[in-house]
């Protein structure tokens, strides 16, 4: 099976850079994705990385370690409507699925 | 405006009662998925399908029937048979599942079934 671990909350300032971290054990392991949905709203998709390395788009970044099992998602220059559950999800099987962590809840404080 | 539409935003059901969620998207998308989370939770995969006309159990179909009979729809009924059907309730879609793509979601179905 697949089995994902991230913190349950996080919180930081405004303008300050947090990062999230993702764990994973799976099989048929294909990539690892973000997504971030707000209260009562839709998921949305924020980034993935299917190869070692650091992705950037915006303030945004995502790095994955394939050899350790490891990710995390950057976040930079906090903004207060970054408040916000943050799930990373792993994509594996023959139909690329996603599996997806419990999430994690950032509070951005003023 | 190309997107998923999800109806309604609200359900409230009696218990023993089957219920049908709907699930649109205009996206031209071959794969469409039901996923089930709960509060506090993650998203949990009840069904997917790859193409009209075909579905996969994810990991908690029990309880839970879909059908694709259009590319665009992708319904799923939720039957007395599942033991704690009250969720929130999301659909997504994407170009294709046999090769990573990004999901698209809808904005969900809240039931409650009393």
């Amino acid at each position: 099976g697949q089995s994902l671990e991230q913190p349950s909350e996080v919180t930081a300032v405004e303008g300050a850079i947090v990062q999230i971290n993702c764990t994973y054990q799976t099989s048929g392991f294909y990539g690892l994705s973000w997504y971030q949905q707000h209260d009562g709203g839709a998921p949305t998709f924020l980034s993935y990385n299917g190869l070692d390395g650091l992705e950037e788009t915006g303030r945004f970044s995502s790095f994955l370690s394939r050899s350790d099992s490891y990710g995390y998602l950057l976040l930079q220059e906090l903004q207060m409507k970054d408040s916000a559950s943050y799930f990373c999800a792993v994509s594996s099987g023959s139909a690329r699925q996603l599996t997806f962590g419990s999430g994690t809840q950032l509070t951005v404080l003023p | 405006d190309g997107g998923i539409t999800q109806s309604p935003k609200y359900l409230f059901r009696k218990e023993g009662q089957n219920v049908t969620l709907s699930c649109e998207q205009n996206l031209n998308h071959d794969a469409m998925y039901w996923y089930r989370q709960d509060p506090g939770q993650g998203l949990r995969l009840i069904y997917y399908s790859q193409i009209v006309n075909d579905f996969q159990k994810g990991d908690i179909a029990e309880g839970y029937s879909v059908s694709r009979e259009k590319k665009e729809s992708f319904p799923l009924t939720v039957t007395s048979a599942q033991k704690n059907p009250t969720a929130f309730y999301l659909c997504a879609s994407s170009i294709g599942a046999g090769s990573y793509n990004e999901q698209f979601f809808g904005p969900g179905t809240r039931l409650t079934v009393l």
